[in-house]
């Protein structure tokens, strides 16, 4: 069963703005991890966060985490229509080999 | 292009027969991994490897399916008389744990059995 739930399942913006995506996970994790999928490129990953995080940064994206309420949220600022993807969190736990747990997912698309 | 291949891309074959899926990792990578992943989900974890050895496999993974990894090299993901429901995209993933647990997915193969 999938691990996290991505909210909302679809996102709809126009350049220019903020995107937030937000993640809910049910058990323990060593880290937390961000991934985009477009239909052209696969999967690629954008931001990891460790369990004893709580705010990391990279370029327009930032991601926080609680580890108290198990979530997690993504913000990528000033988006462009090539940020339209589909989003996923997925987590990951020493106990299962670091294998990913991957939610839902989170549509974007980012208009002109 | 993240350095992890895959082949084939696409791969289109009858109910019962068998399959067979290629995986080439980032040559320094010591775990790789397999996941499946259907139209509008998420992907879901499959079975990994260090190096050539095969540590865990998820309970989607059923007997008619199987995985090796030779020399800790490229991987191959078999599927046995094949079932409509196992029609998806079959994703592999690449890491060095020493390096951040981030992985590196291939493109993909998308099987659809008719």
């Amino acid at each position: 069963s999938q691990q996290g739930e991505e909210d909302p399942q679809a996102l709809s913006i126009q350049e220019g703005e903020n995107a937030t995506m937000n993640c809910s996970y049910k058990t323990s994790i060593n880290n937390l991890q961000w991934y985009r999928q477009n239909s052209g490129r696969g999967l690629v990953h954008l931001i990891l966060i460790r369990s004893n995080e709580r705010e990391k940064h990279s370029g327009r994206l930032r991601v926080t985490l609680d580890t108290s309420k198990k979530s997690s949220s993504l913000l990528i600022t000033a988006s462009r229509a090539a940020d339209t993807a589909s989003y996923f969190c997925a987590t990951d736990a020493r106990d299962s080999g670091y294998a990913l747990n991957f939610g839902k997912g989170t549509s974007l698309l980012v208009t002109p | 292009d993240t350095g992890v291949s895959q082949n084939p891309r696409h791969k289109i074959t009858k109910r019962g027969q068998n399959v067979t899926f290629r995986c080439d990792p980032i040559s320094e990578h010591n775990r790789l991994y397999w996941y499946r992943q259907t139209l509008g989900q998420g992907p879901e974890f499959l079975t990994y490897f260090q190096n050539e050895a095969q540590l865990e496999k998820s309970r989607l993974l059923s007997d008619r399916f199987s995985a090796e990894r030779p020399k800790g090299s490229f991987s191959t993901l078999e599927i046995q008389r094949t079932e409509q429901g196992d029609s998806a995209m079959y994703l592999c993933a690449s890491t060095v744990l020493a390096g951040g647990y981030e992985q590196y997915f291939g493109p993909g193969t998308r099987l659809t059995v008719t």
